[in-house]
């Protein structure tokens, strides 16, 4: 199949251990902000969003930090399983916009 | 599947024929977006519906690109002349209204030959 994201800064971790993935958005005006997953061949999976007048939120396995003072965005994914390699990107919509920005992505690769 | 679908999976032209993509949206979704993505890169935003009404359109959609969403359900998209700067992976998303949840079809791989 088709390979998403040849040249992306890759993570890889050991399945069982705690991933991080970072994400630098750029605008100080947007109020909402996506982590998407995808898989080759695959559209983007949505995974967990944060409203900018939050700076956590907790899904299942996963977490979102934002922090806006640096505009820097994060997912954390506990007990990373080999089912979580894909390619990751954050996404971030302007206030009073409608379209998403998607930033450029990081390859994930989780080894048994 | 109540999921967005796009039709069709993959398709392979050659340089100068027109191509024509068409996404259904969840039903109850009544925002549509069309984006384009190449390899390496993440989706860039090409145009925008809220039902039938095409309100945003990218600079990257040039006047050989048209997209339409006639009664406000599917749209397509339809890219005339085509050129091997074309070949990109075409994705639709559709929200409710601009509330949280914007969900992805699977794409059109597009190849230009």
């Amino acid at each position: 199949g088709e390979s998403v994201g040849l040249h992306l800064p890759t993570l890889s971790v050991q399945e069982g251990d705690n991933s991080i993935i970072n994400c630098a958005y750029s605008n100080s005006a947007s109020d909402y902000f996506i982590w998407y997953k995808q898989e080759s061949g695959k559209g983007p999976q949505f995974i967990i969003d944060i409203r900018s007048n939050m700076d956590k939120r907790q899904g299942q396995r996963v977490t979102v930090l934002l922090n806006k003072t640096v505009k820097h965005l994060s997912l954390q994914i506990a007990a990373t399983q080999p089912g979580d390699s894909a390619v990751y990107f954050c996404a971030e919509r302007k206030e009073a916009g409608n379209m998403l920005t998607f930033g450029g992505g990081t390859r994930l690769m989780v080894k048994p | 599947d109540t999921g967005v679908s796009q039709d069709p999976r993959h398709k392979i032209t050659k340089r100068g024929q027109n191509v024509t993509f068409r996404c259904d949206p969840i039903s109850e979704h009544n925002r549509l977006y069309w984006y384009r993505q190449t390899l390496g890169q993440g989706p860039e935003f090409l145009t925008y519906f809220q039902n039938e009404a095409q309100l945003e359109k990218s600079r990257l959609l040039s006047d050989r690109f048209s997209a339409e969403r006639p009664k406000g359900s599917f749209s397509t998209l339809e890219i005339q002349r085509t050129e091997q700067g074309d070949s990109a992976m075409y994705l639709c998303a559709s929200s409710p209204g601009r509330a949280d949840g914007y969900t992805f079809g699977s794409g059109t791989r597009l190849t230009v030959v």
